[in-house]
């Protein structure tokens, strides 16, 4: 079974500042996808960022930038020029892209981010 | 992509009481997903609903406490039975497109 470990319940950073979210996960597989998902107040979770695991080269979204080393097993999300309207909770989840896989998310338990002004 | 409207999007109801969750997708999709997300917490899967047969669920839920409908492929049903104080959370539904998970708005249930 696949497992997905965020060590940081907490962080916050300034305005403007650029902040990293950890992430590292466990899997015997060799085809998946991993997320970013953004939850804020309003509870709808907003996909920030996906990487392939097949693919080498990171993913990049704007401001949004991963960290992706596949045989650490780690896949941290990098924020710049942090606004005010990322703060939320995110999580970190996995997906099965193997033949019999239902296309379930496994989540990390989250991080809380605040953005000070 | 895909649109999922999940409604009621909150709800106060008595202990011992029931509450039916309700998503629709504007597409067809082969499974559904409904999570449930504790107060402060992360999201666990609760059940895979596939049209056409039972749901299957996760360690720790069963089918008399969550009974899950699919009756077409752009519907699904969630139940909470018989509820207690501890089942207050966020209950989510998703599905899942080729690249990418898509969620519901979230239903906040409270039992009191």
């Amino acid at each position: 079974a696949q497992t997905v470990t965020q060590s940081q319940p907490e962080m916050s950073v300034q305005e403007a500042e650029t902040v990293t979210l950890s992430c590292t996960y466990d899997t015997s597989e060799s085809n998946y996808y991993l997320f970013w998902y953004k939850q804020p107040p309003s509870r709808q979770m907003i996909l920030v960022i996906r990487q392939e695991a097949y693919k080498q080269q990171n993913a990049t979204e704007n401001r949004f930038s991963v960290n992706f080393q596949k045989a650490a097993k780690s896949f941290s999300l990098k924020i710049s020029d942090s606004q005010l309207g990322d703060t939320a909770m995110y999580f970190c989840a996995f997906m099965s892209r193997s033949w019999e896989a239902s296309e379930k998310l496994v989540f990390g338990k989250g991080t809380k981010l605040t953005v000070n002004p | 992509s895909a649109v999922i409207s999940q409604k009621p999007s909150r709800d106060i109801c008595q202990r011992g009481t029931s509450l039916t969750i309700q998503c629709q997708v504007d597409s067809q999709v082969t499974m559904m997903f409904w999570y449930r997300q504790q107060p402060g917490q992360s999201l666990t899967l609760i059940a895979t609903a596939n049209q056409g047969s039972e749901a299957t669920y996760e360690s720790g839920f069963v089918i008399d406490k969550f009974p899950i409908s699919r009756p077409n492929l752009t519907f699904s049903t969630l139940t909470v039975s018989n509820m207690s104080p501890e089942d207050s959370s966020i209950y989510l539904c998703s599905v899942s497109g080729n690249t990418e998970a898509f969620f519901g708005q979230g239903t906040r249930l409270t039992v009191v």
